[in-house]
């Protein structure tokens, strides 16, 4: 089972900063499957980011997806006071789909 | 835009059965394309990824519930299903059900989730 670990676990940050979440995978994921989602208290998470960098339908462009391997970034360029939220990775290549634990972004 | 849309037995007795059901509207499960996974959420914690059904019936499950879990459909319904036998409290957890694009494996179609809650 692939096991990803992201960092940090919570990110403090002031509206317009510029966050960076990383997510690192115990083995090389196939076929670039990383995908980044977005979790808002009491909600149902949301996909951001499919294939490390591609875009989900309606995500703004302030998000962005790198890396490859075994190392991998969600990049948010600009927060807006809704995107302090958690935020997870997910690895498709292999199964089991694993999670990693996340990384919360709150207000600095 | 389709839509998914879980329900189930919100309290569950511990060694009992687990049974949800996830309504699928606005695409069938059976057009291919497409996978459907569930994933749950103890409270408090992060995502688990439990497995995912193809159209086909093939299943996966993750390792770690593969004795107790069954994932099925009802295609003439266009429901899913899930059963988890021997139910304990580390199975509370709110349940989700996902569509998965065949093309990229990444979860993009929620519903909005059930609690479950596993005590006496």
């Amino acid at each position: 089972e692939i096991v990803l670990t992201q960092s940090p676990g919570t990110l403090s940050l002031a509206p317009g900063e510029r966050a960076t979440l990383s997510c690192r995978s115990s083995q090389t994921i196939n076929n670039n499957c990383l995908a980044w989602y977005q979790q808002r208290p009491g909600q149902s998470p949301r996909l951001l980011i499919y294939g490390v960098s591609n875009r989900a339908t309606g995500i703004p462009d302030r998000f962005s997806g790198s890396g490859s391997g075994t190392d991998f970034t969600l990049t948010i360029s600009r927060l807006e006071p809704e995107d302090f939220a958690f935020y997870y990775c997910q690895q498709c290549g292999t199964s089991p789909h694993t999670f990693g634990p996340g990384t919360m972004v709150d207000f600095k | 835009q389709p839509q998914l849309q879980e329900s189930g037995s919100g309290l569950v007795r511990p060694s009992q059965t687990l049974s949800l059901t996830c309504a699928v509207s606005g695409v069938s499960i059976s057009s291919g394309g497409y996978s459907w996974s569930w994933i749950r959420q103890a409270p408090g914690k992060g995502l688990e990824w439990i497995g995912y059904f193809y159209e086909s019936g093939y299943t996966y499950y993750t390792p770690s519930l593969r004795s107790r879990l069954t994932i099925s459909a009802d295609k003439s319904k266009n429901l899913l299903s899930l059963k988890l036998t021997s139910a304990t409290a580390a199975d509370t957890a709110i349940y989700y059900c996902a569509r998965v694009p065949r093309r990229d494996f990444a979860l993009d179609v929620w519903g909005q989730g059930t609690l479950v809650t596993v005590s006496s």
